[in-house]
């Protein structure tokens, strides 16, 4: 079965700065992947999700993670943060089909606090 | 993207009763949709998959008695928490999305007193 590890639980970063999040996966074959970000009491928001071609995919907000088949990672990053980026990060998998509904794998969240 | 919502947003009840979560895909048909649990500061437990005009299936250890779940419809799937009680009280989030993409309702919070 497929796994997905967010190996920083909580990363703090100064306004401005570059940000990156970690997330490495365990399948087999190609997963379709996700970052998500939540808002506290809030549900989740798609930023972006690579499924195959060009494996630097950029998303909203800023971000853009890359998938790196070698290292079986797909690492979020955003140039410069904003106070409003602070939020909890997921990143997903999925098997994809030819349904177009198959369930998502999540790794445990990072959870990311802007200071001034 | 595809929009999901939930309702209601958060609800409070008495020990015993029963509580109703509907989730809607409002422009896009869904043959399955997800439900969710999540606790605070953990990442999401996937308790279902609704299928629509068939049985939801459930995950290992999800009481299927417990949390009834009817996807009558292409837009709607809702999750019954029967006889409930105060550890049943967490924000629960649905799911759902056309090509392989889900989106996310923006979840409903229950408290069980």
């Amino acid at each position: 079965a497929q796994s997905v590890t967010q190996p920083d639980i909580h990363i703090t970063v100064s306004e401005g700065a570059s940000l990156e999040l970690r997330c490495n996966y365990s399948y087999g074959a190609t997963p379709y992947l996700f970052w998500y970000v939540q808002s506290p009491g809030q549900g989740l928001q798609l930023l972006l999700k690579y499924f195959s071609g060009d494996t630097l995919v950029q998303g909203i907000k800023g971000f853009e993670a890359e998938f790196k088949r070698s290292q079986s990672s797909f690492n979020l990053r955003k140039p410069s943060v904003h106070w409003s980026d602070a939020a909890e990060y997921f990143c997903a998998v999925g098997l994809g089909s030819n349904f177009g509904n198959e369930k998502l794998t999540f790794g445990t969240g990072t959870r990311l606090t802007i200071i001034p | 993207g595809a929009v999901v919502s939930q309702h209601p947003s958060w609800v409070i009840c008495k020990s015993g009763t029963s509580v109703k979560i509907e989730c809607r895909s409002l422009d896009f048909q869904a043959t399955t949709m997800f439900w969710y649990r999540q606790f605070p500061k953990q990442s999401l437990m996937l308790m279902a998959t609704s299928n629509e005009g068939s049985k939801a299936t459930y995950e290992q250890g999800v009481e299927k008695d417990k949390f009834l779940i009817n996807h009558a419809s292409l837009t709607l799937s809702t999750l019954t928490v029967t006889s409930a009680h105060p550890e049943d009280s967490s924000f629960y989030i649905c799911s759902a999305g056309p090509r392989n993409t889900q989106y996310f309702g923006p979840g409903t919070r229950l408290t069980v007193l």
